[in-house]
């Protein structure tokens, strides 16, 4: 079974700290994404990545930055948290078309 | 740039109910689709997808959903629901040529009253 894993489930931090969401997974997939779910608007795509040190913006990039130094490994930063960005953050990574999510990250920013 | 609608935030039924969730898509090329599950405190979980072939196309736990082209349509079936499937669903959709990232519709909230 493919296997993505977010290193926090729960995290709180305070306005204008800098954050680090890890993701890992471990299929060797070339594609990895970050999402944020908030509630009524689904997912919606922050970064993704389709090879080492690639990335390219998604929708709603404003705010966040990425990290892809290893194949298995793709960071999302939040460089001065903001309240708005108190959310659930998903990473997931795909391959021949078909997406598989981690459990997700509950970030509160206050 | 591809969109996904889908028509019901929030859906309530009784058990032994069927089920239709709708789900539009707009993009001009071709696409892949998807059914996510979340049930509550678990992660995304893939329902079923369609990439080709047979447009009707059956899923996990008794789901199905049928893809009609001419109306950009992917919708999700289930002739009776259980209290189990109580849960939020997402509609979502990929370019073939899109590295896999996915476009997302809103969800439906599923209640399922025992």
């Amino acid at each position: 079974d493919v296997k993505v894993t977010q290193s926090s489930r729960y995290l709180v931090k305070r306005t204008g700290e800098k954050v680090f969401l890890e993701c890992v997974q471990d299929m060797d997939h070339e594609n990895m994404f970050w999402y944020r779910q908030d509630p009524g608007l689904g997912l919606r795509l922050i970064y993704f990545s389709y090879d080492v040190k690639m990335k390219e913006k998604g929708d709603i990039p404003e705010g966040y930055s990425v990290s892809r130094e290893k194949k298995e490994r793709f960071s999302l930063i939040l460089e001065s948290a903001s309240t708005n960005q108190t959310s659930m953050y998903l990473c997931a990574s795909s391959t021949k078309g078909t997406i598989y999510f981690g459990e997700g990250s509950w970030l509160t920013v206050v | 740039a591809q969109s996904v609608s889908q028509h019901n935030h929030h859906v309530i039924l009784s058990e032994a109910a069927s089920l239709e969730l709708g789900c539009n898509y707009s993009y001009g090329g071709t696409v892949n689709l998807f059914w996510y599950v979340q049930y509550p405190g678990q992660h995304l979980q893939l329902l079923l997808k369609y990439f080709s072939g047979d447009p009707l196309v059956k899923g996990i736990k008794g789901f199905e959903a049928e893809f009609i082209k001419s109306k950009f349509s992917f919708n999700l079936r289930k002739p009776s629901v259980q209290w189990s499937d109580t849960a939020e669903y997402f509609c979502a959709v990929n370019a073939r040529t899109s590295y896999g990232k996915l476009t997302f519709g809103q969800g439906t909230i599923l209640t399922v009253h025992p």
